[in-house]
C-alpha cells in the first residue's frame, strides 16, 4: 500500500461549484498535512496546512483531517476557473519533517 | 523577489550523454531540495541539503544519479550516463528552517532523452 493515495481525476466543474478534493494515507505517525497547487508547467506552491484533526479555513478554501480515518480533504467554494489546476497532498515522512511524500495530485478544471 | 531558479527549462539530449541540472535557491534558505516528477510515480523527493551538506539520498534512484552543493546560492543534480527512463521533469525547491516552513520550487527543467 503506499504511504498517500490521491484520485488523479480530472475533474472538471462549472464556474461556482463547490470542490472536493482528498487523499488517504497508511502512516498513522504523520502529523500534519499540506495542499500545494501546481499550475501546468509551473512548480507546486504551497495553499494550506494543518496539523490536526477538524478543519481549517483560508478564504474559499477549507482543509479538513481526519485521523481517526486517515483522510484528509481540500473543498474549494466558489470555484473560479483561476482555480484551475493540479491539487497535491502532501505529508512529512521518514522521521524528517523535511522530507515530504506527495500524492501523485488531482488535476482540476473550472469552466466559466 | 527572486524565487527559485532553475536552468536550464529544458532539456533534450541523446542516450549516454551526461546531463547537469542547475538550480539557484532563495537567498537565506537553508534547505534545498531536488524532486522528479513523472506521470507514472508523481512527485518524489530525491535528495535533500542542509547548510549545503546532503541530508538524505535515499531517494537517489542509482549511481548515474549525483548532486552537489558547493555554496548556498547554487546546487547541480547530475545524470551519468543518461537513459531514456530519466526523462521527466525535475524540480528544485529550497526552505527555511522549521518543519512546517514551506517549500519553495522553482519552474523545472523538463529533461527528454532519447
Amino acid at each position: 500500500q503506499k504511504e498517500v493515495e490521491q484520485d488523479p481525476g480530472p475533474l472538471s466543474v462549472p464556474e461556482g461549484a463547490i470542490v472536493s478534493l482528498n487523499c488517504t494515507y497508511s502512516n498513522s505517525a504523520f502529523q500534519y498535512f499540506m495542499w500545494y497547487r501546481q499550475y501546468s508547467r509551473k512548480g507546486p506552491e504551497l495553499l494550506m496546512y494543518t496539523y490536526s484533526s477538524g478543519n481549517k479555513e483560508d478564504g474559499r478554501f477549507t482543509a479538513q483531517v481526519d485521523k481517526s480515518s486517515k483522510y484528509i480533504s481540500l473543498f474549494i467554494r466558489d470555484s473560479q476557473p483561476s482555480d484551475s489546476a493540479t491539487y497535491l497532498c502532501a505529508m512529512p515522512s521518514g522521521g524528517s519533517n523535511y522530507k515530504l511524500t506527495f500524492g501523485k495530485g488531482t488535476l482540476l478544471t473550472v469552466n466559466p | 523577489d527572486a524565487g527559485v531558479i532553475q536552468s536550464p527549462r529544458h532539456e533534450v539530449t541523446e542516450m549516454g550523454q551526461e546531463v547537469t541540472l542547475r538550480c539557484k535557491p532563495i537567498s537565506g534558505h537553508d534547505y534545498l531540495f531536488w524532486y522528479r516528477q513523472t506521470m507514472m510515480r508523481g512527485l518524489e523527493l530525491l535528495i535533500y541539503f542542509n547548510n549545503n551538506v546532503p541530508i538524505d539520498d535515499s531517494g537517489m534512484p542509482e549511481d548515474r544519479f549525483s548532486a552537489k552543493m558547493p555554496n548556498a546560492s547554487f546546487s547541480t543534480l547530475k545524470i551519468q550516463p543518461s537513459e531514456p527512463r530519466d526523462s521527466a521533469v525535475y524540480f528544485c525547491a529550497s526552505s527555511s528552517a522549521g518543519g512546517n516552513q514551506p517549500q519553495h520550487f522553482g519552474d523545472g527543467t523538463r529533461l527528454s532523452i532519447l
